[in-house]
Order: C-alpha cells, then structure tokens, then sequence
C-alpha cells in the first residue's frame, strides 16, 4: 500500500524553525516527483513545493520562496521541508504528495502552529 | 499565484447530478492539460478524483467526471451519494514549475 507519513509537526515562535519529514513506503520512491501540500485551519487547499525524483529541481510557492527548502534523501525514502522564518500565517497541516503534476497519494498530514 | 475560481457551495439530492466549476486564466487552466481534482471528507486526506482533465483513477466510481472548456475546467457528479458530500478542490499547473489550488467547494447531498 502506497504510505506517505508526515512527521515534524509542533509548536513554533514565530521566527522559529522547523523540518518536517515524510516517510514513504510502498512504492519506488526515487522514481516519483513529490510536493507539499498545506491547508490553514478552516480554509483551502495551497500547493508550497514541488521536488523532481532525483532532487536536481525544486520549485516553490511565492509565500515560501526564501523561507522553505524542500529537499529528499531516496537511499532513506524520505522527503523534508525545513522551514525558517516562520510566520503566524504559516500555521497550517502541511501534507506531503506523491506525483508530478496532479497528486496521487497523500499523507495524512502533520500540524504545524505558529504562536508565541 | 492567484486561486483558482470555485463556487462555495454546490447541492442536490440524491440520484441527481452536479457540476462544479473551476475558472482560472491562459496561464494555468487554459494552458494546459495538467487540472485535477480532489475530494476531502471531514478531518481527512485528501483524495484524487480526476487528473489531467479527464481522467479517472482506478477505483473512482465513473458517476466522477471531468471536462474543460477554455479558461474553466468542471468536475461532474452524477448520481449523487450521500457519501459524495464533501469539499472539492480543483489543481492546475500554472507554468514555470508552479501549481495553484482552487478555492474549494462544499457539496451537499440534501
């Protein structure tokens, strides 16, 4: 079964930093295109960024462009986000997504707070 | 980055249908093949219903479908079932490696 499971996920000052990780199982995962997904509390869906299945391009929302990093390592099937400079308006489940340009198989998310 | 467009909310009872409309610009929707749907239930993941435009995945009931016409991609439900209330989000890629959601939709089955 294609598994994605975030983790990282906590309560974070504003200005703080965080990495979340996504950990993949059930599929080859250094063949596949993966992205992050976020959604605040009560509202939409928001694509943040994008990561090719050997690393070499990434791409990455106005809103994070600066702040985040998206990054993998395939030997450990796992993606990351580092996020620095965080912002109230960062707060938000942040779910990982398998594919390239639509999403196929999604985590179940991991929520993360920013608040003093 | 803008949003793509969807109506807040969309309703009907069961056995009939509804459409959903997903309205961007030339550089995302219009551009290209690559809008997608997704439903979300409730506290949950969520779940692709249609990619690239049309098509459907496996295990996706055919009641789902997808079409585009210029600038406005819709996603139809026909039948409608209780268990297709949930929100619905629609996707594009927008060029230059970027992808934009829609605003959402809730459906309710009455």
């Amino acid at each position: 079964e294609v598994q994605p499971v975030e983790s990282g996920g906590g309560l974070v000052q504003p200005g703080g930093s965080l990495r979340l990780s996504c950990a993949a199982s059930g599929f080859t995962f250094s063949s596949y295109w993966m992205h992050w997904v976020r959604q605040a509390p009560g509202k939409g869906l928001v694509w943040v960024s994008r990561i090719k299945s050997d690393g070499s391009t990434t791409s990455y929302a106005d809103s994070v462009k600066g702040r985040f990093t998206i990054s993998r390592d395939n030997a450990k099937s796992t993606l990351y986000l580092q996020m620095n400079s965080l912002r109230a308006e960062d707060t938000a489940v942040y779910y990982c997504a398998r594919g390239s340009a639509h999403y196929d198989f999604w985590g179940q998310g991991t929520l993360v707070t920013v608040s003093s | 980055q803008s949003a793509l467009t969807q109506p807040p909310s969309a309703s009907g009872s069961p056995g009939q249908s509804v459409t959903i409309s997903c309205t961007g610009t030339s550089s995302d929707v219009g551009g290209y093949n690559y809008v997608s749907w997704y439903q979300q239930h409730p506290g949950k993941a969520p779940k692709l219903m249609i990619y690239e435009v049309s098509k459907r995945p496996s295990g996706v009931p055919d009641r789902f479908s997808g079409s585009k016409s210029g600038n406005t991609a819709s996603l139809t439900l026909s039948g409608l079932q209780a268990e297709d209330e949930a929100d619905y989000y629609c996707s594009s890629y927008a060029g230059s490696n970027n992808f934009v959601f829609g605003t959402g939709t809730k459906v309710t089955v009455l």
